[in-house]
């Protein structure tokens, strides 16, 4: 089982619609959580932290769930400017701030 | 603000040449760090360094060596180039602190082994 999972997709979107999904992690001691974005060809960039009480930014929602292990995310109002990929990261309380990676989720919002 | 740099963005070998990849950051970050990406793999971590003069293993770091002569640069060195290390690789950097600092991302090297 990978450490941490998501549902690839694609999610294909209408334009001015909300989509969420999910990443499950196996570790119980994970200590932090990231969403982060990656256009085509990119470099990931951070999209948000993942804070125990949930937290917002804009349209972006993103939810903890610690006793069943997941992490969510919430898009409101897509843009097209959306359409991305969406990597699910995990910290494991251990030396050197290491990451582990989700596969992605990707989203395509369409007109 | 370079943030990350890395050099070169791409590169051709043949199978069994050799040739380092170069990371460079201006943020005065401890921690360093080389991903692969693969198609359906997400980031695999190769090596870190958590500091000047210091290198650990990742998850794949078969067939690629490191070092850290200076805070501000990590390179990845490919003894030997095999076709299964063609890939996308990734730099990465963040400061020292608590657990839970995201990373800082270099724009990638599409790297394609003949």
């Amino acid at each position: 089982r990978k450490e941490v999972e998501q549902d690839p997709g694609p999610f294909n979107v209408p334009e001015g619609a909300t989509v969420a999904f999910n990443c499950t992690y196996s570790n119980s001691a994970s200590q932090s959580f990231f969403w982060y974005r990656q256009d085509c060809r990119k470099e990931p960039k951070l999209l948000m932290s993942v804070y125990s009480s949930g937290n917002e930014d804009g349209r972006f929602t993103a939810q903890l769930n610690r006793a069943s292990q997941y992490i969510s995310l919430l898009i409101r109002d897509s843009k097209l400017s959306d359409s991305a990929t969406y990597l699910c990261v995990v910290n494991q309380r251990a030396a050197g701030n290491k990451l582990t990676f989700g596969g992605g989720t990707r989203v395509l919002v369409k007109p | 603000n370079a943030g990350v740099t890395q050099t070169p963005k791409f590169r051709v070998l043949k199978t069994g040449q050799s040739m380092t990849l170069l990371c460079a950051q201006d943020m005065n970050h401890e921690y360093m760090y080389w991903y692969r990406q693969d198609p359906g793999m997400g980031l695999r971590l190769i090596h870190y360094s958590v500091g000047e003069g210091t290198t650990a293993k990742g998850e794949v770091p078969d067939g690629y060596n490191v070092s850290r002569l200076k805070k501000q640069n990590f390179l990845l060195g490919l003894e030997s180039a095999a076709p299964s290390q063609t890939s996308v690789y990734f730099c990465a950097s963040s400061p020292r602190g608590q657990a839970g600092q995201p990373q800082h991302f270099g724009d990638g090297t599409r790297l394609s082994i003949l």
